[in-house]
């Protein structure tokens, strides 16, 4: 089946750790984004990448990492310098980055610091 | 002034019932809208995107209204399975193609 997967779905972290969310798609997408979802808002854009070897900040970037290495990977890495990062974390993808595209969501993971 | 604004709700409706959503947004330039539809814990789905001329899909309909800024859902006949969040995403340009999401509408459908 054509999706997205991430993993792993639910995830603790000690604080001072970093980790790393894995996010894979096998639509052909060249757009794939991270958001966060905290409880009561929105999606916050964390990272955005428009085709592979490329990517660019988003709103809440502070604290997170990524790569885009492969055309369908876009792993993110919350680092120890988010202050806050219990949340659920959701790994996006568009067909391209021009306007007007359905953007499909991955199950998404539950981040936990403990 | 938020980007994109929705009544949070909840809104709690009988079966059978009709009910409708409006979303607001800022950009007069924004281009494209959607809304998705999100269950308790899970990721957002597409319900429907949104045409200028306004849109059915069985027994959602959604319409825009550029001039006034806002885009609504009509569910009717509303079932047990509607009871979800919905919510309105606006495709932002004027030099980025940002996806900005409304915090949701939440729908309880009640037997």
């Amino acid at each position: 089946d054509g999706g997205i997967t991430q993993s792993p779905k639910y995830l603790f972290r000690k604080e001072g750790q970093n980790v790393t969310l894995s996010c894979e798609q096998n639509l052909n997408h060249d757009a794939m984004y991270w958001y966060r979802q905290d409880p009561g808002q929105g999606l916050r854009l964390i990272y955005y990448s428009q085709i592979v070897n490329d990517f660019q900040k988003g709103d809440i970037a502070e604290g997170y990492s990524v790569s885009r290495e492969k055309k369908e990977s876009f792993p993110l890495t919350v680092t120890s310098a988010q202050k806050n990062p219990t949340a659920f974390y959701l790994c996006a993808s568009s067909i391209s980055w021009t306007g007007g595209n359905t953007i499909y969501f991955g199950e998404g993971s539950w981040l936990t610091v403990v | 002034r938020k980007e994109v604004e929705q009544d949070p709700g909840p809104f709690n409706v009988p079966e059978g019932a009709t009910v409708a959503f409006n979303c607001t947004y800022s950009n007069s330039a924004s281009q494209s809208f959607f809304w998705y539809r999100q269950d308790c814990r899970k990721e957002p789905k597409l319900l429907m995107s949104v045409y200028s001329s306004g849109n059915e899909d069985g027994r959602f309909t959604a319409q825009l209204n550029r001039a006034s800024q806002y885009i609504s859902l009509l569910i009717r006949d509303s079932k047990l399975s509607d009871s979800a969040t919905y919510l309105c995403v606006v495709n932002k340009v004027a030099g980025t193609y940002k996806y900005i999401f409304g915090t949701g509408t939440r729908l309880k459908v009640l037997a």
